[in-house]
Parts: C-alpha cells; structure tokens; sequence
C-alpha cells in the first residue's frame, strides 16, 4: 500500500537557522502531498500541499515541491524561529478517490532562541 | 473558517468502561474521521464515514466503533475501554473533492486506567 517515510528526530536548531525535513513516498498514480503541523497541546493543522507534480506549495515561509522523479516532498525553511517549535508531519492522500490520508511518523523540532 | 471541536481535552475512565467521544465540524463536511496519535507511531486511521450512517474501516478498528446519525457530528465508541487504548484522539473532517485537506479538531487525550 502507499507509505509516507520521513526524518523523525527529534531535532534542535537555533534560530535562523536553515530547516529541510526529508519526505519520501510510495505510492500508485498520483497522489496529493501534504506537510501538516502540530505546535503543542494542539491538533494538527495544514501548513502547506501540493496535488500535482512540480507543484510548489509554501506558506509562513515554508516550502515544498512535490519531485514526482524522484518521489519526494522536502519542507524547508530558510531561517527558522522559535515559534516554529512544533511536530510536522508529512502525508500523501491517495489518488484513487480514496479520501484516507497516509501520515509519516513526525518529526519534533525544538528552535532555540 | 473551518471549525472542527471535540467534547473533551482530556478524559479519564476506568478499564471496561463505555467511552464516547464527539465531533462537530461545521461547515457541511462530507467525510469525517477518527486517528490516534502515539509516539513513534504517529497517526493511525481508526475509522472513517463518507456520508451519514456510512462508515469504513480504517487501519486499526479493532476495539472501537462509530456512528455517524448526522451529517456534523462523528462518534467514536469504545465499547470497553482497555489500558493499551490511552492515547490521542484525533477527528478531522473534509470535503469529498480531490486534493482536499483534512480539517483537524484539538485531540482528546484519553487516560485509561
């Protein structure tokens, strides 16, 4: 079945610096690619998608291209805050019709002021 | 804005208890659903509906069920609660187009005891 593989940290950065969270997936046809976050005691929200190959989805200074070659959806952020401190999931939703979303495991990032 | 609300943050109950938790989404969502959150395992889907009084199994029914009388509002059920069932509880709800995201409530967290 369709899986989502991503870094799972936890990691720590310091403010400013340079984020890229690696998300790789399998998956049949094309499915929708979705990076979600969970700031504490909080459900999850979406932070940015993508739905169709080479689509660039981005928000709050995030970022992320759906690489159909190379079956990948890396968030980056170019300087981190502290308000970024937060668990991020990354999730494909299947292209068949299905509307059932796959999530990768998370990963905690922890910024440091 | 999409609202998605769960009765409880957090709940405690006693082994063999009867559980139900509730979800109201209020904008006419199609498909609603229930996860829940454990470390090292992120999201696992339990059960979903794409209609009212529809219902499907998601990856780890096991334990519980649902019911769905209204189109906002998704119940989830555990007939009788076991310790290995403390976890976080996620509801989420989307409209029935492709490349749609999934609108997140705040989670109960459940402590069986």
């Amino acid at each position: 079945g369709d899986s989502v593989t991503q870094m799972e940290g936890p990691v720590t950065l310091s403010e400013e610096a340079f984020l890229t969270i690696n998300c790789t997936y399998t998956a049949t046809g094309y499915p929708s690619l979705f990076w979600y976050v969970q700031y504490p005691g909080e459900g999850l929200q979406l932070l940015l998608k993508a739905t169709k190959a080479d689509d660039k989805g981005s928000n709050k200074g995030f970022e992320a291209t759906y690489r159909k070659e190379t079956t990948s959806f890396h968030l980056e952020k170019g300087s981190v805050q502290v308000s970024d401190s937060a668990v991020y999931f990354c999730a494909l939703k299947e292209a068949g019709g299905s509307e059932k979303l796959v999530f990768g495991k998370g990963m905690k990032l922890t910024v440091n002021p | 804005d999409v609202k998605v609300t769960q009765s409880s943050r957090y709940l405690v109950k006693r082994t063999g208890e009867k559980v139900f938790l509730e979800c109201v989404q209020d904008m006419d969502h199609e498909n609603m659903f229930w996860y829940r959150q454990d470390p090292g395992l992120g999201l696992r889907l339990i059960y979903f509906s794409y209609d009212v009084k529809m219902k499907e199994k998601g990856d780890i029914p096991e334990g519980y069920s649902v019911s769905r009388e209204k189109k906002e509002r998704f119940s989830l059920i555990l007939e009788s609660a076991s310790t290995n069932q403390t976890s976080m509880y996620l509801c989420a709800s989307s409209l029935l187009v492709r490349g749609e995201t999934q609108y997140f409530g705040p989670g109960t967290r459940l402590l069986v005891l």
